[in-house]
C-alpha cells in the first residue's frame, strides 16, 4: 500500500508564509488533496491538484507537485491565526472504488 | 460540491452498548465511504458502503463490527457493535462527488 508522510509539527509567525510538506511512494496517485482539519472538527476539503499539473494556485494556497520526487507542497501566504489546525495531505489513484490514503498531519502552529 | 450532515455529533456509550451513526448528503453520489480517526491519528478507511449491495470493508475491519447500511444514494449509516473503550474516535462519513468531501464527523467516547 501506499506511504504518505508529512512532518508532525510546524510554528510559524503570524504573517509569515507556511510551507508544510508531504511524501508519497506511489506513482501511480492521480489526485492530490489538502485537508484542514481544526480543533474538534471534521475535514475541510482546502484544494487538490490532479498528477498532471505542477503547481495550482488559489488565493493564499499554492500547491506545488514534483513527481519526480513524489514530492507535494502546501504554501499559504499571510499565515493567520485562524489558520492553525492540522493539515492532511492525502493521495489515490483513478480507480472508480480507488480510497485515499492520507498522510501522518502536520499541526501548524501560528503566533503572535 | 456536496453538503454532508452527520448524527450524532457526539456521544459517550458504556462498554458493551451499540451506537449507530447516520450520514445524509444533500445530493445523490455514487460513492460513500466510512472513516476512523483515531486519537491523535490520522484518518483509515473503514469501508465503502455500496448502495444496493453489502459494503466493502478494508483490511482489519468486520461487518459484525461495524455493519453499514445504504438504502439509497444520499443516505448511509454505520453502527459501532459491542464497543469497548479502543473504539473512542472520530467517525467521519465521505463522499466521493465531483471532488471527495467529508463530514463533520462524530466523536464517540466509549467508558
Amino acid at each position: 500500500g501506499e506511504d504518505v508522510e508529512q512532518s508532525l509539527f510546524l510554528s510559524v509567525r503570524e504573517g509569515d508564509s507556511s510551507v508544510i510538506n508531504c511524501t508519497y511512494t506511489d506513482s501511480s496517485s492521480t489526485y492530490l488533496y489538502w485537508y484542514k482539519q481544526e480543533p474538534g472538527a471534521g475535514l475541510q476539503l482546502l484544494t487538490y491538484i490532479f498528477s498532471n499539473m505542477d503547481m495550482k494556485q488559489d488565493q493564499r494556497l499554492t500547491v506545488l507537485l514534483n513527481k519526480k520526487d513524489k514530492h507535494l507542497s502546501l504554501r499559504i501566504a499571510d499565515t493567520q491565526t485562524g489558520d492553525s489546525a492540522i493539515y492532511f495531505c492525502a493521495g489515490r489513484d483513478t480507480g472508480t472504488a480507488s480510497k485515499l490514503t492520507f498522510g501522518t498531519g502536520t499541526r501548524l502552529q501560528v503566533t503572535l | 460540491s456536496a453538503v454532508i450532515s452527520q448524527k450524532p455529533s457526539r456521544d459517550i456509550c458504556q462498554r458493551g452498548t451499540s451506537l449507530t451513526i447516520q450520514c445524509q448528503v444533500d445530493s445523490q453520489v455514487t460513492m460513500m465511504f466510512w472513516y476512523r480517526q483515531q486519537p491523535g491519528q490520522s484518518l483509515t478507511l473503514i469501508a465503502t458502503a455500496n448502495q444496493g449491495s453489502e459494503a466493502t470493508y478494508e483490511s482489519g475491519f468486520v461487518i459484525d463490527k461495524f455493519p453499514i447500511s445504504r438504502p439509497n444514494l444520499t443516505f448511509s449509516t454505520l453502527t459501532v457493535s459491542n464497543m469497548s473503550p479502543e473504539d473512542s474516535s472520530i467517525y467521519l462519513c465521505s463522499v466521493r462527488a465531483d471532488t471527495q468531501y467529508f463530514g463533520p464527523g462524530t466523536r464517540l467516547t466509549v467508558l
